[in-house]
């Protein structure tokens, strides 16, 4: 099983709905979590950091469950540049230092 | 952005050759990173720096070195290339040591194929 994993997609979304995916770990001492934008062929980009009690970024919507191990991300209004593959980040603390863990990636098609 | 170049962004190189990477940094960043992206595997942790001539190995780092001479400048050398090489490099710089807040900043990434 891997560490982190993500429905690879793709999410065809009609411009303007709302689109919503998650994330799983697997190890419970995970400590923190971000979502990152990668466009293709371009480099990720932090896209929002993910808190314990969920966060709002504009029309983004971060969502993190410890209980069931894993965070959503939730996208309103969808824009045709929302179009894009999110990864998911674990940053877990280990003794030798933090080790951050990234997902395969899901990938977002917003289509007029 | 963070202020990360690398260099070259494309080469296609031959089995067997060395090849070097090369990411600079302008943000005095202590930390810096060589990841590797492949479809399947996502982005995996090949070497790292954390200062001066001071670096450790991630989890897939067999066929690679690095060194950190300065500051600004950390290098990925493949010494004898192979085809399982042939990927996405994405250097990544992060201010201090990874905590439960900050995080990291990835380059523009170098494709590198190995024939």
């Amino acid at each position: 099983r891997k560490e982190v994993e993500q429905d690879p997609g793709p999410f065809n979304v009609p411009e303007g709905a709302t689109v919503a995916f998650n994330c799983t770990y697997s190890n419970s001492a995970s400590q923190s979590f971000f979502w990152y934008r990668q466009d293709c062929r371009k480099e990720p980009k932090l896209l929002m950091s993910v808190y314990s009690s969920g966060n709002e970024d504009g029309r983004f919507t971060a969502q993190l469950n410890r209980a069931s191990q894993y965070i959503s991300l939730l996208i309103r209004d969808s824009k045709l540049s929302d179009s894009a593959t999110y990864l998911c980040v674990v940053n877990e603390a280990k003794a030798a230092g933090n080790k951050l863990t990234f997902g395969g990636g899901t990938r977002v098609l917003v289509k007029p | 952005d963070a202020g990360i170049t690398q260099s070259p962004r494309h080469k296609v190189t031959e089995t067997g050759t060395p090849v070097t990477l090369r990411c600079h940094q302008t943000e005095n960043h202590r930390y810096m990173y060589w990841y590797r992206q492949d479809p399947g595997h996502g982005l995996r942790l090949i070497h790292y720096s954390y200062g001066v001539k001071d670096t450790d190995k991630g989890e897939v780092s067999d066929g690679y070195s690095v060194s950190r001479s300065k500051t600004e400048d950390f290098l990925l050398t493949l010494e004898s290339a192979t085809s399982s090489q042939t990927s996405v490099y994405f250097c990544a710089i992060s201010e201090s040591r990874l905590n439960l807040r900050n995080t990291i900043y990835f380059g523009e990434g170098s494709w590198l194929t190995v024939v």
